[in-house]
């Protein structure tokens, strides 16, 4: 069964930084391409990066570009999202999904999520 | 790329049959998902390639469409199915999701 369990969230002033990790089982962690898909409260659904099963290639959305870096540990079957210079519009659930292949940027299983509060 | 789902709340009764619309502001081909999210949980992923299943989702749940206008059909609600729906594309970066359609109780 595959599992993904984010961690790192919590609160955080503006232009502070945090770090989530996501710790993924269930599944050869290589082989798939890995998402950080945020939700506001109350709100719908945002993309913000995606990395290839490498890591060679990473993808961010435009309001998270030059903040944000993504990136994986092969051997620790760990996803992680580097937030920089954060902002009371960041504040959000990030949920780490698994892309249903290294090709095909779709996401066929989800974590619960963890909280971000940008708040001063 | 936009996606644009309708309408926002539909209300339906139990057993009686929804569809939900999504239209993306240029053609995506068939790189379309729909995801299923109900309170506090995280989202499911329902239909991939515009009409394919997902692994263990039944056959009410049906996608069709391709280019830019897609629709989603549930043929008779189960209480299960009361919930939020979403669109996303994946034909170009960046990824982007439609902003919901909440299915609720008639």
């Amino acid at each position: 069964e595959v599992q993904l369990l984010e961690s790192g969230g919590g609160f955080v002033q503006p232009g502070g930084s945090l770090r989530l990790s996501c710790t993924a089982s269930g599944f050869t962690f290589s082989s798939y391409a890995m998402a950080w898909v945020r939700q506001a409260p109350g709100k719908g659904l945002e993309w913000v990066s995606a990395i290839s099963r490498s890591g060679g290639d990473t993808n961010y959305a435009d309001s998270v570009t030059g903040r944000f870096s993504i990136s994986r540990d092969i051997s620790g079957n760990t996803l992680y999202l580097q937030m920089n210079s954060l902002r009371a519009e960041d504040t959000a659930v990030y949920h780490c999904a698994k892309g249903y292949s290294n090709d095909w940027y779709f996401f066929d299983s989800w974590g619960q999520g963890t909280l971000v509060t940008v708040s001063s | 790329m936009v996606m644009t789902q309708s309408p926002a709340i539909l209300a339906v009764s139990p057993g009686e049959r929804a569809s939900l619309s999504c239209r993306a502001s240029q053609s995506v081909s068939s790189n379309l998902a729909w995801y299923q999210q109900n309170p506090g949980q995280a989202p499911r992923l329902l239909i991939h390639g515009a009409s394919i299943r997902a692994t263990g989702i039944p056959p009410r749940f049906s996608g069709s469409g391709s280019g830019t206008e897609f629709t989603l059909t549930i043929s008779s609600l189960q209480s299960e199915d009361f919930a939020v729906y979403y669109c996303q594309q994946y034909n170009k970066w960046p990824l982007t999701f439609g902003g919901g359609t909440k299915v609720e109780i008639k």
